[in-house]
């Protein structure tokens, strides 16, 4: 069965601190894809990322990189200096047959300015 | 602009009523989801469309029903049999496949409270 597990609940950092959000996965599969998404107060999630786990390189886009390892089941998503814009909730996100997405409980993020 | 567009925002219910959120996308995708969302819970799937006249039950299907007679719409019925439905529905949807890791890109929400 596929499990996501977000462990942080809530995390707050003071503007331009650099952070790290952490997301452990379990799955059978032995090719898959794993996800990432922003859903600030509005209430739309916004796609971030997605990865393939064939390509276990790490990925830089502006302020936002992941660090993909299979040897533990992570992907971890971080931000640097962080900014009170980034203020949402992140959830990161495994699909299964039929693309069927299953979802961390995600991690609400504050921004201090 | 393309997009997925969910009506209304804010839904009321009373006891024993039906009450249906609409979700419709321009984005000429095939597959559509329905997802609820309760605070710490994450989210989960409720039904899901991969063409039109088809749909399967996702891991919460219970006390809802959908329907897809329209590629562009996918709308929900939040029956009198789900006896706690208060929460906040997300609507999404992707190219088709029958494999995973198609993007799945979502509307804003309709946020649905019992009175």
């Amino acid at each position: 069965a596929q499990k996501v597990t977000q462990a942080q609940t809530e995390i707050s950092v003071v503007e331009k601190e650099d952070v790290t959000l952490d997301c452990v996965y379990e799955t059978r599969d032995t090719t898959y894809y794993l996800f990432w998404y922003k859903q600030p107060p509005s209430g739309e999630l916004v796609f971030l990322i997605r990865r393939n786990s064939f390509d276990e390189q790490n990925e830089i886009s502006g302020r936002y990189s992941w660090n993909f390892q299979k040897s533990t089941s992570s992907f971890n998503f971080t931000i640097t200096a962080s900014q009170v814009v980034d203020s949402a909730v992140y959830f990161c996100a495994l699909p299964h047959t039929g693309n069927q997405f299953y979802f961390g409980t995600g991690t609400s993020l504050t921004v201090i300015p | 602009d393309g997009g997925i567009t969910q009506s209304p925002k804010y839904l009321f219910r009373k006891e024993g009523q039906n009450v249906t959120l609409s979700c419709e996308q321009n984005l000429n995708h095939d597959a559509m989801y329905w997802y609820r969302q309760d605070p710490g819970q994450g989210l989960r799937l409720i039904y899901y469309s991969q063409i039109v006249n088809d749909f399967q039950k996702g891991d919460i299907a219970e006390g809802y029903s959908v329907s897809r007679e329209k590629k562009e719409s996918f709308p929900l019925t939040v029956t009198s049999a789900q006896k706690n439905p208060t929460a906040f529905y997300l609507c999404a949807s992707s190219i088709p496949g029958q494999g995973a890791g198609n993007i799945q890109y979502f509307g804003a929400g309709t946020r649905l409270s019992v009175l």
